[in-house]
């Protein structure tokens, strides 16, 4: 079974901290995903990578940032988090595109309470 | 992405057979369909995907309109354990090619009476 782990499952932080949320996949995915969802605004993307050190913005990137040193891992940070930035906070991967399928698969999600 | 139409909610009940209705007007010939589900308090999970021709796994039924304007999710026996939001995507294999987001509307709200 395909699996994509996130490091909490609920976070509460303080204005100011620095925050990693980690995210690990066992199924030798090319590609990473990171997404905020929030009432009302559906998934939004903050950034993606398609290869090791590899990192794309996605449409919300402002006050995160990722690193991806190795295949299976990909880190998101608040550098300096703030209570607009409280949202569950979602990860994913999926293989590199064969032409047709490119499913998505989401960890568990972390809910991330910043105040 | 083209855009889709989903109602907001659904209810039936339990082992009985769901439809889950999905309009995509604006669909291209390269626009494959996707389902999703979200249970909750997790992350969403792929259902199933098709181009054209109805598909099944065993999970779902997926049957596509013959112009493709619209797609139905068919849950055969509905359980306790399928209540969750159900969102119709469309991916654009030509633009997307997999390396970008997803993007979910509002789906709907399946809910299953005991």
């Amino acid at each position: 079974d395909v699996k994509v782990t996130q490091s909490s499952r609920y976070l509460v932080k303080r204005t100011g901290e620095k925050v990693f949320l980690e995210c690990v996949q066992d199924m030798d995915h090319e590609n990473m995903f990171w997404y905020r969802q929030d009432p009302g605004l559906g998934l939004r993307l903050i950034y993606f990578s398609y290869d090791v050190k590899m990192k794309e913005k996605g449409d919300i990137p402002e006050g995160y940032s990722v690193s991806r040193e190795k295949k299976e891992r990909f880190s998101l940070i608040l550098e300096s988090a703030s209570t607009n930035q409280t949202s569950m906070y979602l990860c994913a991967s999926s293989p590199v595109w064969d032409g047709s399928l490119d499913t998505q698969y989401f960890g568990p999600g972390t809910r991330l309470t910043v105040l | 992405d083209a855009k889709t139409t989903q109602p907001n909610s659904m209810e039936s009940n339990e082992e009985e057979p769901v439809h889950l209705p999905c309009n995509h007007s604006t669909i291209s010939g390269t626009d494959y369909i996707h389902w999703y589900r979200q249970l909750p308090s997790q992350g969403p999970e792929y259902v199933i995907h098709g181009l054209t021709s109805n598909v099944n796994n065993r999970m779902a039924s997926l049957a596509i309109a013959e112009d493709r304007k619209s797609s139905t999710l068919i849950l055969h026996r509905a359980t306790l354990r399928d209540a969750a939001v159900y969102y119709c995507i469309l991916r654009d294999v030509l633009t997307g090619g997999g390396a970008d987001g997803l993007t979910f509307g509002k789906g709907t709200h399946l809910i299953i009476q005991p």
